[in-house]
């Protein structure tokens, strides 16, 4: 069982919104502003989409967005395209012991 | 561009102990960041294994801590894992990453190796 909670899958059509959820606690995604989105596309490495909940990397279109409330951190994907058909994880810094949490994934599909 | 290519076998026998090394090119371990390993077990989902920072200070993963030594070699600019007594539980993709600049920021991963798949069989 993962650390952080995900749906195992979400949809969306070209063109739609879609909001995908990672539920920690006060110990991970509540406690710090350190959360981190990946997407993986099958046979590849992840790749990292949003870190520090909101910031996006250079090169990563700004359809994507991060966000959190509470211990709940959120991953939305506007104007959805057929290459955004993957796996998202979302990843969490868990304090000292802890360290780093990873949630189960997510599987998103393009319809 | 900094690049990461994780190297080892690929088949280990139970009970073993699972060696694997990253070689970094295009940026200097000494200089910073953190450094760790990630592994993905087939089809199912990450789990952060460990990590190391340039000093040698280590953290690993509660579930993990007994059997795993994560060592780095500035000289070699390369660090390795150790996973020592594997079971087939321990069959995954691993992977070695460039994590964050400081101990807070070890959750942002921009840079990954390919992966080396691990098989435990005998």
């Amino acid at each position: 069982q993962s650390a952080l909670t995900q749906p195992r899958s979400v949809s969306g059509s070209p063109g739609q919104s879609v909001t995908i959820s990672c539920t920690g606690t006060s110990s991970d995604v509540g406690g710090y502003n350190y959360v981190s989105w990946y997407q993986q596309h099958p046979g590849k490495a992840p790749k990292l989409m949003i870190y520090d909940v909101s910031k996006r990397p250079s090169g990563v279109p700004d359809r994507f967005s991060g966000s959190k409330s509470g211990n709940t951190a959120s991953l939305t994907i506007s104007g959805l395209q057929a290459e955004d058909e993957a796996d998202y994880y979302c990843c969490s810094y868990a304090g000292s012991y802890t360290s780093v949490v990873f949630g189960g994934g997510t599987k998103l599909t393009v319809l | 561009q900094v690049q990461l290519q994780e190297s080892g076998p690929g088949l280990v026998k139970p009970s073993e102990t699972l060696s694997l090394t990253c070689a970094v090119s295009g940026y200097s371990i000494s200089s910073g960041y953190y450094w760790g390993w990630i592994r993905q077990p087939p089809g199912k989902g990450l789990e952060w294994i460990g990590s190391i920072y340039h000093s040698g200070s280590t953290y690993y993963n509660p579930s993990l801590k007994s059997r795993v030594t994560i060592s780095v070699d500035t000289s070699k600019n390369q660090f390795s894992l150790k996973l020592s007594s594997v079971t087939a539980a321990d069959t995954a993709v691993y992977y070695c990453a460039r994590q964050g600049t400081f101990e807070l920021g070890m959750a942002t991963i921009k840079y990954w190796g390919q992966g080396t798949l691990v098989t435990v069989s005998s």
